[in-house]
């Protein structure tokens, strides 16, 4: 069974542009999550979605965003990308909700990098 | 606002040495989550626990919802175990995703 897979691995982009990352759940996965990681925050949640729809959202600024489709494949969007931006993206599937408590398989992560 | 403390944040042991860390947390959870992570960021998650204590292998991980304490332990321990070792919960009422501690940093010298 493929695990969870994100694209692209890495990105550099300048400040003020706007980038898209992707992850493809494991199949029969239904909830998408995506976290950030930066050396003095760690990791953070930023939001989780199930079945097409957002169901919890972290503490972060509305310049990101996500989206799932009906495949379960989730993309997120960050825009006007500030050097702050800069971290390693992670995204999780599950079965169910995370909030059920069902067991989370990690993606390899994509490392942006805001020049 | 709620919390999750990890310690130590670094250890350095030698092989063989049985090896402990440790997870505290602020408020009632649903669940906590041990997680793996080595160098070059790919994430495993080891274990899921809301209750009592679980193995695998080398790994057991034991939680004290009263005390709103976890340990992981490594038995044995090997320089392949060298790893960032994550705490994450769940909050009660679970809307918020998960909340990670800031992790313990493994080195095992062989």
């Amino acid at each position: 069974k493929a695990g969870v897979t994100q694209t692209p691995r890495y990105l550099i982009k300048t400040r003020g542009q706007q980038v898209t990352l992707s992850c493809s759940p494991i199949s029969g996965h239904r909830s998408v999550s995506w976290y950030q990681q930066t050396p003095g925050q760690g990791l953070q949640f930023l939001f989780e979605y199930f079945s097409e729809t957002q169901r919890n959202k972290g503490n972060f600024p509305g310049r990101f965003s996500g989206r799932q489709f009906s495949n379960s494949r989730s993309e997120m969007n960050v825009s006007t990308l500030e050097l702050g931006d800069s971290a390693l993206y992670l995204c999780a599937s599950s079965l169910g909700l995370a909030g059920g408590n069902n067991e989370q398989f990690f993606g390899p992560g994509t490392r942006l990098t805001v020049l | 606002k709620n919390e999750v403390e990890q310690s130590p944040q670094n250890l350095t042991a030698q092989e063989g040495e049985f090896i402990t860390i440790n997870c505290s947390y602020s408020v009632g959870i649903s669940a906590l989550h041990w997680l793996q992570q080595h160098p070059g960021g790919g994430i495993v998650s080891l274990f899921m626990l809301s209750s009592g204590k679980k193995k695998h292998g080398r790994l057991i991980a034991t939680i004290n919802i009263q005390e709103k304490h976890s340990s992981l332990h490594i038995t044995a321990s090997h320089p392949r175990d060298s790893a960032v070792y994550i705490c994450a919960v769940r909050w009660r009422g679970g809307a918020d995703g998960l909340t990670f501690g800031k992790g313990t940093h493994l080195i095992i010298q062989p």
